[in-house]
C-alpha cells in the first residue's frame, strides 16, 4: 500500500507569496495531523483532523496559516502571506482511529521562505 | 514539565555494543507509546509501538514500559553504525494528548564503527 503522500517536496517561494502544501493520507485512515519542525522548535503539532472535520488548530501559530481536508483522501495547509520564518520542512501523518493506532508520517515539504 | 522528556543526548557508543534510550511522561493517563527513528533529512519512521507494561522485542529493539515509573525507553542491541540517528519518544492516549501524539525532543544518537 502506499504510504502517505506529500507534494511538493521542496518549496521555495519569496516572502508574501501564498504557499500552499499537499497531502494525500493512507487510504482508510480516520486521522490525519500536520507537523512543522525546525532545529529550533523540533516537532510541532500544528491541527489535527478526524473523519475531515479539525479537532485540535491550537498549534497553528497565526491567522495566516489554514488548513482544509475537503474530503477523505486530501488535505492542504496553506500559508498566507508567507514570512521567512515559516521555513520549516512540514510533515503529514495519517493514522487509523482508536487508542494504539500507529501513526504514519509522509516525506515532509521543505519549506524555504526568501 | 515537559509532557514527554527524553534523556538529550548525543549518545554515542560503539558498534556492536548496546545504546539505551530513556523517556520520561507526565500525563499518568497515557495508553500508548511509540519510538520513532528519524535519520536526518528524512521523516519519522516508526520502529516500536508499546502499550502494556513490561517488554517487547523486536530484532535488535525492545521496548520497555513501567506506568507507575511513567517510564518508557528503548534498547538496541548490537548497534550499528546504520543505527545513528535522532529517535523520538511520544505518547498518546492521556488527558492531556488524546488522540495527538505528544514527543520529546528527540535524542541523537551516533553509533562508531
Amino acid at each position: 500500500d502506499a504510504g502517505v503522500i506529500q507534494s511538493p517536496r521542496h518549496e521555495v517561494t519569496e516572502m508574501g507569496q501564498e504557499v500552499t502544501l499537499r497531502c494525500k493520507p493512507i487510504s482508510g485512515h480516520d486521522y490525519l495531523f500536520w507537523y512543522r519542525q525546525t532545529m529550533m522548535r523540533g516537532l510541532e503539532l500544528l491541527i489535527y483532523f478526524n473523519n475531515n472535520v479539525p479537532i485540535d488548530d491550537s498549534g497553528m501559530p497565526e491567522d495566516r496559516f489554514s488548513a482544509k481536508m475537503p474530503n477523505a483522501s486530501f488535505s492542504t495547509l496553506k500559508i498566507q502571506p508567507s514570512e521567512p520564518r515559516d521555513s520549516a520542512v512540514y510533515f503529514c501523518a495519517s493514522r487509523l482511529a482508536g487508542i494504539g493506532y500507529e501513526q504514519y508520517f509522509g516525506p515532509g515539504t521543505r519549506l524555504t521562505v526568501t | 514539565q515537559k509532557e514527554v522528556e527524553q534523556n538529550s543526548g548525543p549518545l554515542s557508543v560503539p558498534e556492536g555494543a548496546i545504546a539505551s534510550l530513556n523517556c520520561t511522561y507526565s500525563d499518568r493517563g497515557s495508553q500508548s507509546f511509540f519510538w520513532y527513528r528519524q535519520y536526518s533529512g528524512k521523516s519519522p519512521e516508526l520502529i516500536m509501538s508499546i502499550y502494556s507494561n513490561g517488554d517487547k522485542e523486536d530484532g535488535r529493539f525492545t521496548a520497555q514500559l513501567n506506568k507507575a515509573s511513567q517510564y518508557v525507553s528503548l534498547l538496541i542491541r548490537d548497534s550499528q553504525p546504520s543505527d545513528s540517528a535522532t529517535y523520538l519518544c511520544a505518547g498518546s492516549g492521556g488527558e492531556t494528548s488524546g488522540s495527538r501524539l505528544t514527543f520529546g525532543e528527540g535524542t541523537q544518537l551516533t553509533v562508531n564503527p
